[in-house]
């Protein structure tokens, strides 16, 4: 199974801060990647797929980037909608397997 | 608007079985590849089952393989989840998720399936 490895675990930020979430995959995944933000009681929400592709809807101030075993979300300035936590999921292939999370909390 | 709407979750002893419906709408469901995903309290999220469009292809995570049977009616939108021999490490909310090339674009509200003595 390939293992999906986010840090940090949680982070502390600012309304404006530009924030970087990092996801590690065990073997290559190519640009195989999805990233979902939830917020506490809610289904997860679709931000990017295949590493880079903004979902239809989603603000600009998301991005991602990378491939093969290294990605990162970006967020280039948090907004007070934005205090949630991010999970990474790989698509390449069964299992699909999620990162472990990022919780984003105000400093 | 796409609906994925989840019903069936309860509490349950272990060793006991439990029935979880999705019923969609909103979009062509035969056109889709559906999937269940469930999140324990507090906890990150695991994949579960996956079913093709058609019902031809289906796969299962390991931890409920032999024990859960993901079926769907493209006739009526609905998919399903047979829960079997349920223990008390499947205790968590249970995600209807329409899929994308493996990525899920639409999510029900959950439902929460408990299993406690």
């Amino acid at each position: 199974d390939i293992q999906m490895t986010q840090s940090p675990s949680t982070l502390f930020a600012s309304v404006g801060d530009r924030v970087t979430i990092t996801c590690r995959a065990s073997q290559s995944i190519s640009s195989w990647l999805a990233w979902y933000q939830q917020k506490p009681g809610k289904a997860p929400k679709l931000l990017i797929y295949k590493a880079s592709s903004l979902e239809s809807g989603v603000p600009s101030r998301f991005s991602g980037s990378g491939s093969g075993t290294e990605f990162t979300l970006t967020i280039s300035s948090l907004q007070p909608d934005d205090f949630a936590t991010y999970y990474c999921q790989q698509c390449n292939s069964y299992p699909l397997t999620f990162g472990g999370g990022t919780k984003v909390e105000i400093k | 608007q796409v609906q994925l709407v989840e019903s069936g979750g309860g509490l349950v002893k272990p060793g006991e079985s439990l029935r979880l419906s999705c019923a969609a709408s909103g979009f062509t469901f035969i056109d889709y590849q559906m999937n269940w995903i469930r999140q324990a309290p507090g906890k990150g999220l695991e994949w579960v089952s996956y079913i093709s469009s058609s019902g031809s292809a289906i796969y299962y995570a390991d931890s409920v393989k032999g024990r859960f049977t993901i079926s769907r009616d493209n006739a009526k939108n609905s998919l399903c989840l047979q829960m079997n021999s349920l223990r008390a490490e499947d205790t968590a909310i249970y995600y209807c998720a329409r899929s994308r090339s493996n990525w899920y674009d639409y999510w029900g509200q959950g439902t929460l399936v408990t299993v406690s003595s």
